[in-house]
């Protein structure tokens, strides 16, 4: 079954706004991804934390790895119409390749 | 771009019938996964591969099936189409660290 939980499930904010999503491991996670699917398209990677405690920057977008390695969070500052999708993050414990079950954002002009 | 491929995009087929989806890609990753998708949920893992002559069940595996007789070639077969098959289906490579998408297959089973 599904090892890998994200939260919110949908999320609608303002253009301007701020948004998290957040990531749940029921095991320890050997690194992190994190994957963005506009709509109509397919997951494309974003980047990969593998250190605990790691925190990664990417213009407005924040990644953060746990200390325990079982939970990460994804953090846009300032959220813009091209932000909006579906955000998947990825773990890989022990042989499995697991996705969370994502992330919708809305972004309201 | 990544060099994985999926045909046909779109499908239109009767309850019943028996369909393969094809999936290759020129990357020589020896991971691949099949996924079934609605729009914007959750990705159900179908059935994966480590190599050559390997493959593995997920979560939704039990009306589909795959082999993998070559590493750039991984098909799915749905041995008798029903409408709740109808979804999209994705493939994806992947070989140490990120995972390539191929851009899908929509299939409506009438």
């Amino acid at each position: 079954g599904q090892q890998v939980m994200q939260i919110p499930q949908y999320q609608h904010v303002q253009e301007g706004e701020d948004f998290t999503t957040y990531c749940n491991s029921s095991t320890t996670l050997s690194n992190i991804q994190w994957y963005k699917q506009r709509p109509g398209g397919h997951p494309v990677f974003l980047i990969q934390l593998v250190k605990s405690g790691e925190v990664k920057k990417q213009k407005r977008l924040t990644f953060q790895f746990g200390e325990a390695k079982k939970n990460s969070s994804l953090h846009i500052t300032a959220t813009q119409t091209t932000d909006v999708g579906t955000y998947f993050c990825a773990g890989y414990t022990g042989n499995q390749f697991y996705f969370g079950t994502g992330t919708s954002l809305t972004v309201i002009p | 771009e990544a060099d994985i491929y999926q045909t046909p995009r779109y499908l239109v087929i009767g309850t019943g019938k028996k369909i393969t989806l094809e999936c290759s890609q020129t990357m020589g990753h020896d991971k691949m996964y099949w996924y079934q998708q609605d729009p914007g949920m959750e990705l159900h893992l179908i059935h994966y591969s480590y190599g050559v002559n390997s493959t593995e069940k997920g979560d939704l595996s039990s009306e589909s099936t795959v082999s993998r007789i070559r590493t750039e070639h991984f098909p799915l077969t749905l041995e008798s189409a029903r409408p709740s098959h109808t979804s999209q289906y994705l493939c994806a490579a992947r070989q140490h660290t990120e995972a390539f998408f191929g851009q899908g297959t929509r299939l409506t089973v009438v």
